[in-house]
Formats: C-alpha cells, sequence, structure tokens
C-alpha cells in the first residue's frame, strides 16, 4: 500500500468554525489531490497540487483552500465550516507524468453541524 | 455536470458467477480508464485500468473491456468472490493528471 495517512480520521465541528485536514505521504510523490465523498455524486475533486506551493482548483472548490509547504504534506482548510460540507475526504497521490493512477489515503470523515 | 456515469447503482450476483459493470463516459478527450474498489471505512483501492489504445485489459479474475466508439467500458469480474462485494468506482483521464470518477456501483456477492 501507498504510504499515505490522513489526520484526523473523524471530526465533529460546529458550522462556522475553521477546520484543517492533513494528509501526509511517504511515496515522494508529485501530485497530491483532495477529494470529497457524498452519496449519488462518487468522488469530486476539491483541489490539486502539482508541486510545493504550486496548486490548482478542481470541481467542488468553493469553501475550500490548500497549502503545499513540503513534498510530503498537503493541507485542506475549510476557512468556515458549514453543514453542506459534511463529508468523508479523501487525500490522493500520483507520481505522474505517464501515469495517472492514484493512490488514496483511508479518509476522514467530516461532520459540520 | 457528470462526464462519467455508472448508470446502475447496485449489483447483486451469485459467488462464483460473472459481475458486469458498467461505465458511459461523454469526453472524448479522456484516454486512461481505471477501476477502483472501495470497502466501507477505507479509501478507494486501485484495481485495473486501461489506455485508449487498447480494448481489453485482463489482471487475473478482473477484465476490463473499453468500447471508444460508444464511449463505454465495462469492467468483469470472473468469478465473483464475497470479498468481491464492495463499491466500484470508473474513472477517466485526459492526460491532465486528474480524474473524473462516476458515482459508484455497490456490488454485493451472494453465497
Amino acid at each position: 500500500d501507498a504510504g499515505i495517512t490522513q489526520s484526523p480520521r473523524h471530526k465533529v465541528t460546529e458550522t462556522g468554525t475553521p477546520v484543517t485536514l492533513r494528509c501526509h505521504q511517504t511515496e515522494n510523490h508529485r501530485y497530491m489531490y483532495w477529494y470529497r465523498q457524498d452519496p449519488g455524486h462518487g468522488l469530486r475533486l476539491i483541489h490539486y497540487s502539482y508541486g510545493v506551493k504550486d496548486t490548482d482548483k478542481g470541481e467542488v472548490s468553493d469553501g475550500y483552500s490548500v497549502s503545499r509547504s513540503k513534498t510530503e504534506d498537503f493541507l485542506l482548510t475549510l476557512e468556515s465550516a458549514t453543514s453542506s460540507q459534511t463529508s468523508v475526504y479523501f487525500c490522493a497521490i500520483s507520481s505522474g507524468p505517464s501515469t495517472d493512477t492514484q493512490y488514496f489515503g483511508p479518509g476522514t470523515r467530516l461532520t459540520v453541524l | 455536470d457528470q462526464q462519467v456515469k455508472q448508470n446502475s447503482p447496485s449489483l447483486s450476483v451469485q459467488e462464483g458467477r460473472i459481475s458486469i459493470l458498467n461505465c458511459d463516459y461523454t469526453n472524448s478527450m479522456f484516454d486512461y480508464f481505471l477501476w477502483y474498489k472501495k470497502y466501507p471505512a477505507e479509501g478507494p483501492t486501485f484495481l485495473i485500468s486501461i489506455s485508449s489504445i487498447k480494448d481489453k485489459n485482463e489482471d487475473g479474475r478482473f477484465t476490463v473491456f473499453l468500447n471508444k466508439s460508444a464511449k463505454h467500458l465495462s469492467l468483469h469480474i470472473v468469478p465473483s468472490q464475497p470479498g468481491d462485494s464492495a463499491v466500484y468506482f470508473c474513472a477517466a483521464s485526459a492526460n491532465d493528471y486528474k480524474l473524473s470518477f462516476g458515482a459508484g456501483t455497490t456490488v454485493t456477492v451472494r453465497a
């Protein structure tokens, strides 16, 4: 299994509070991704990174920001959590450029009350 | 607008029989296709992939078929085993390091 960890694994928070989720990899892969999984939608890309300090938006980026100051860490921040952001969040990594196969972390279940 | 569609949310199959999962896509720029398997409370795990230059790829009990003209791919699992009970996601890439996923199909293998 690819060396990907996510923290925390579970979190309950209140509307309006900031939340930061962490993804850590030990594979030295260049590309990192944040997805959310919701019933009926599969996995939807929030943000991704193609290198240290290089990030870009995915299809559902509103309300989220990311940062990558080191190759191994990719942070996802909800500046002011809303109930619509209750979801399961997955981090993924990819070595690129010869393959688009991504490897996923175990997920973080976030509940916003 | 979802570019990858899995129109069957669930599939029930008897142990030992074939499971066939279907996936349709709309973006003609997609050139790489993948299937992921997901158990509850775990992250998706890569199962099998196929490049658009091929029409079939096989790995043990798993075979993926690609029909580019129909923008359709399918995953065959033969024979189905109880451990195959999971959610299966179809995904596609346009060689831009991003994946578009379908909504998933829940497979239940009956003893």
